[in-house]
This record gives C-alpha cells, structure tokens and sequence, in this order.
C-alpha cells in the first residue's frame, strides 16, 4: 500500500505570513506530485504540480521536491483569509492517484 | 470548458434503494476515477478505469458497480443503499499516471444521504 502523510493540522498563520504545509510518501518510484486546495463543501482543486527535484514558483505558491528524502512541501508566501482551506498532498504511481488526508489551514486575520 | 461533470448534485436515498452516480468528462481523458469522502476525512478510492471497457477496484469498492463503455463517461452504481454509503463522491479524470503535468480534475461532487 502506498502512503501519503500528511500533517493533520490544524495549522494556523496570521495574515501576511508563510504558511509551510508538508507531505512525505512511501513509494520511491513515484514521478507525479500534486498539492490541492479544497474549501468546505466543494471539491479539490489544483494548485501545484510538480515532477523534478528543486522549487517550483507560481505567484504566491511554492512547491518543493526531495526525492531522495521522499518529501514533497508547499509554500503559501503573504497568506489571505482566503487561503483558508485544506490543502491534500497527492503523488501518482502505478495507474492510482495517492492522497494523504490533508492538512487545515487557517489564516487569521 | 465543461471539464468533469457530475449529476446529481444531491440526493437523498432510503435504505435498500438503488441508483446510479454520473460522470462524464470531455477532455478526452483516459483515466477516471470514483472517490468518496466522508466528513472530516480524506479521499477514499471506489473504482476507477484507465480506458473504455476496463475497471478495477480501489481500496472500498463493497456495495458499489461501475462500468466504462465509452471514455467520456464512467457511471457509479449503488445496489441496496445503506447508511454507511451517506458521503460525497468526486468523480476525477486525468490523461495517465504515466505522464507529467498530468494531474487529476474533479467534478463538483454529488452529496448523497441514505437514510
């Protein structure tokens, strides 16, 4: 059984700060890393992609990659109130999509 | 771009009744999925299908059916509904696990309640 672990959280940052969401995963072979933000009552969406070791930017989004650490993070610079949210961690092997069970953030204003 | 679509948005079933989730997608993706998800937890896999007429189950495919006779639609099935079913279920859809910058797309879930 491949593993997703995700800290649970809950994971509070005041507005305007870093919030540092992380995931490790079991399968070394694995290629394909995603992070996905769901609101309460809605359904994932997704925010970063990543496949190569190193960061990856993309406004105010950074994903990070150690494969030989079998670690996969998410960076979230100068957060909003609306970036409160559950944040899922998914990694690709074989024909499945693998998702550790999320991490909630709350930004304060 | 309609993406993933799912029908019912809600629905309320009696215990014992049947029917039949939708998902269609037209992003001419070959891998679909069915997830469920219950309050407060994390995704669970039902079944999925990585082309027409191919399915395999995932980790809680008991009381649940699929079948996958074109690659635009993937139907989940309920025979006998219980109240263990009461969840929301995600259809998703992505090109293969295979490939890079091919992640998965959801559709907006469909809140079932069996009481």
């Amino acid at each position: 059984q491949k593993e997703v672990e995700q800290n649970s959280g809950p994971l509070s940052v005041p507005e305007g700060a870093i919030a540092s969401l992380n995931c490790t995963y079991s399968d070394r072979g694995s290629q394909s890393f995603f992070w996905y933000r769901q609101y309460s009552g809605k359904s994932p969406e997704l925010i970063m992609s990543i496949y190569s070791n190193g960061d990856k930017e993309d406004g105010r989004f950074t994903a990070q990659l150690n494969k030989a650490s079998q670690y996969v993070s998410l960076l979230i610079r100068d957060s909003q109130p609306s970036d409160s949210a559950t944040y899922l961690c998914a990694v690709s092997g074989g024909n499945q999509f693998y998702f550790g069970t999320g991490t909630s953030l709350t930004v304060i204003p | 771009n309609a993406g993933v679509t799912q029908t019912p948005k809600f629905r309320i079933l009696k215990i014992g009744q049947s029917m039949t989730l939708q998902c269609t997608q037209d992003m001419n993706h070959n891998y679909m999925y069915w997830y469920r998800q219950d309050p407060g937890m994390g995704l669970k896999l039902i079944y999925y299908s990585v082309g027409a007429g191919i399915t395999d189950k995932g980790e809680v495919p008991n009381g649940y059916n699929v079948s996958r006779s074109t690659t635009e639609d993937f139907p989940l099935r309920l025979e006998l509904a219980a109240p263990s079913q009461t969840s929301v279920y995600f259809c998703a859809s992505s090109y293969g696990t295979g490939l890079t910058n091919s992640p998965l797309h959801f559709g907006n879930g469909t809140r079932l309640t069996v009481t």
